[in-house]
């Protein structure tokens, strides 16, 4: 059974950092490529990142270029999502997801809550 | 990456058809037929219900169906069943590997 399981949300500072993981079990990891997508409170989903299986292939949407940073570990069957220079709008439930084919995602995880706020 | 443009919410009664509009631009539904469908029950993840704007991933039921016109995507839910109750978003390939999600609707099941 294919299972996401992230975590490292927590309630962070308006500038701060927080470092997500997702670990992934039930499928071959490096054969696919993972997105990071994010849903603010009472809202719609977000796309946030996406990374090639082998670990290239990196995109961000323009809200978090330059502040974040997608990476993974195959050996460990494992996703990051480094957040920097965090603001009050990134508090979002953020879900890993892994891509089905080239244009949507077939499994995500249960999501991880960050909270920014002073 | 302006989000794609879905009704707040619709509804009908249990056995009738509801379809669920998702509205894009040239630059998104209308350049590519990569438009995908998630349900999301509360409290819940998403989960895929239709990809590349008309197939059904494997499980998921026939009444589920998608389409795609010019910039406009749909999802047509057939014979409405309580459990159908969910929010639903769309998603579409943007270019330049990127994807835009549009705001969500929720389907209530009267």
């Amino acid at each position: 059974e294919v299972q996401l399981l992230e975590s490292g949300g927590a309630l962070a500072q308006p500038g701060g950092s927080l470092r997500l993981s997702c670990a992934a079990s039930g499928f071959i990891f490096s054969n696919y490529a993972m997105h990071w997508v994010r849903q603010a409170p009472g809202k719609g989903l977000e796309w946030v990142s996406r990374i090639g299986g082998s670990g290239g292939s990196i995109y961000y949407a323009d809200s978090v270029k330059g502040r974040f940073t997608i990476s993974r570990d195959n050996s460990k069957n494992t996703l990051f999502l480094q957040m920097n220079s965090l603001r009050a709008d990134d508090t979002a439930v953020y879900y890993c997801a892994k891509a089905f084919d080239s244009s949507s995602f077939d499994c995500w995880g249960h999501g991880t809550l960050v909270t920014v706020s002073s | 990456q302006s989000a794609l443009t879905q009704p707040a919410s619709v509804s009908g009664s249990p056995g009738q058809s509801i379809t669920i509009s998702c509205i894009g631009t040239s630059s998104d539904i209308g350049a590519y037929n990569l438009v995908s469908w998630y349900q999301q029950l509360p409290g819940k993840a998403p989960k895929l219900m239709m990809y590349e704007s008309n197939k059904r991933p494997s499980g998921v039921s026939d009444r589920f169906s998608g389409s795609k016109s010019g910039n406009t995507a749909s999802l047509t839910i057939s014979g409405l069943q309580p459990e159908d109750e969910a929010h639903y978003h769309c998603c579409s390939y943007a270019g330049s590997s990127t994807w835009v999600f549009g705001g969500g609707t929720k389907l209530t099941v009267l």
